[in-house]
């Protein structure tokens, strides 16, 4: 398996707070990405990353922001949760761009009140 | 823009049944087609894939054919088993930069003894 931990992987929050999730990797690949899952929806990429201090937006990244300081932490960052951002979060790896195959961590299930 | 379809769930068969899961896409170019596997409470993993027209994906009794005339990846596997139960993915990618995975939307599948 290849190594990737979430953090942390259940939390309950209220909407208007701020919330930070972490994503880290031990197999020094260069992109991460962060998806969320809903249903009906599969998963949508929120935001990703192709090196250190490097990051695009994806689909739905509206009310979200990344940072990547080092290689193998990538976080997301709701600013002021939302309850539409109620969900489960998923970040990936992968050593290139080019039709690699992206790992997936476990997941952290977000709730917003 | 680029979509995958699947077909609508929750889809249950007996053991030993034959499986067909449908996943039509849109896309510009040549994509990459993939099948994510996603067993209960973890992440998804790669089930496989294929980069080209005529490609087949196979691993784990699971086969897709890449068809470009019919935009279509359709998964199959001729003996299902109850471990198979989980929700399965379709995805596409583009051939260059960003590996931005694009799902479909998810088909829970259950297998009963």
């Amino acid at each position: 398996d290849a190594g990737i931990t979430q953090s942390p992987r259940h939390k309950v929050t209220e909407t208007g707070t701020p919330v930070t999730l972490r994503c880290h990797q031990t197999e020094n690949h260069r992109y991460m990405y962060w998806y969320r899952q809903d249903p009906g929806h599969g998963l949508r990429l929120i935001h990703y990353s192709y090196g250190v201090k490097d990051t695009d937006k994806g689909e739905v990244s509206d009310g979200y922001s990344v940072s990547r300081s080092k290689t193998e932490d990538f976080l997301l960052t709701l600013e002021s949760a939302t309850s539409s951002q109620t969900s489960v979060y998923f970040c990936a790896i992968s050593e290139s761009g080019r039709q690699e195959t992206q790992y997936f961590g476990p997941g952290t299930r977000l709730l917003v009140l | 823009g680029n979509s995958v379809t699947q077909m609508e769930g929750p889809v249950t068969l007996s053991e030993e049944a034959f499986l067909t899961i449908n996943c039509t896409y849109t896309a510009t170019g040549y994509p990459s087609l993939f099948w994510y596997v996603q067993y209960p409470g973890e992440g998804l993993q790669l089930l496989l894939k294929a980069t080209k027209a005529d490609d087949k994906g196979s691993n784990k009794g699971f086969e897709a054919t890449y068809r470009k005339e019919t935009t279509s990846f359709h998964l199959e596997k001729g003996s299902v088993q109850v471990s198979d139960s989980a929700v399965y993915f379709c995805a596409l990618t583009q051939i260059q930069g960003a590996q931005k995975l694009v799902f479909g939307q998810g088909t829970r599948l259950t297998i009963n003894p």
